[in-house]
């Protein structure tokens, strides 16, 4: 079975502060997608940023990049410069590239930004 | 575009009632996707389909059904509504070059009591 596990329900930064959100996830798949979506109050689901598991480098989008440890089975996220519009719920995601139509979440990250 | 677009917004049901969800999309996508919400907890996968007349289960299929006869509109129909499908329920769509950004539908959100 296919798991993400994002163990750290809430998670708070001063503004302009950089913060990681951590997220590992289980499977005995070679290549996969992963990704994070921020869902602001408004409930909408905004894709911030994916990382190709066969690719070494590490996904970069503006303020937001990962750290993917394929080994280790981690991927977290790092917001560097943290803004108040950055406040939402975080969720990492999973998905096998065999399928291409299997999309797991995990359980999310409330941050909260301080101004 | 108008991107993907559900109603109702919110909705309370009677135990035993039945609803349809609706969705649609303007962005020619093949790829659609039903999700729910429980409190506190991450996106699950209901169904999904890969163009008109192709529907498959996703994680939680169970309560649920689904059809596709055209590429915009995905409804999905509650039957015999239960307290356990109390959530926030979200259609997405995406094109089908994988993995392709999922654009999702503001959500509805289901109170059956």
């Amino acid at each position: 079975a296919q798991t993400v596990t994002q163990s750290q329900p809430e998670m708070s930064v001063q503004e302009a502060e950089t913060v990681t959100l951590s997220c590992t996830y289980d499977t005995s798949e070679s290549d996969y997608y992963l990704f994070w979506y921020k869902q602001p109050p408004s409930r909408q689901m905004i894709l911030v940023i994916r990382q190709e598991a066969y690719k070494q480098q590490n996904a970069t989008e503006n303020r937001f990049s990962v750290n993917f440890q394929k080994a280790a089975k981690s991927f977290s996220l790092k917001i560097s410069d943290s803004q108040l519009g950055d406040a939402a719920m975080y969720f990492c995601a999973y998905s096998p590239s065999n399928t291409g139509n299997q999309f797991y979440f995990g359980t999310g990250t409330s941050l909260t930004v301080i101004p | 575009n108008a991107g993907v677009t559900q109603t109702p917004k919110f909705r309370i049901l009677k135990i035993g009632q039945s609803m349809t969800l609706q969705c649609a999309q303007d962005m020619n996508h093949n790829y659609m996707y039903w999700y729910r919400q429980d409190p506190g907890m991450g996106l699950k996968l209901i169904y999904y389909s890969v163009g008109a007349g192709i529907t498959d289960k996703g994680e939680v299929p169970n309560g649920y059904n689904v059809s596709r006869s055209t590429t915009e509109d995905f409804p999905l129909r509650l039957e015999l509504a239960a307290p356990s499908q109390t959530s926030v329920y979200f259609c997405a769509s995406r094109t089908g070059t994988f993995p392709g950004e999922q654009y999702f539908g503001p959500g509805t959100r289901l109170t059956v009591t």
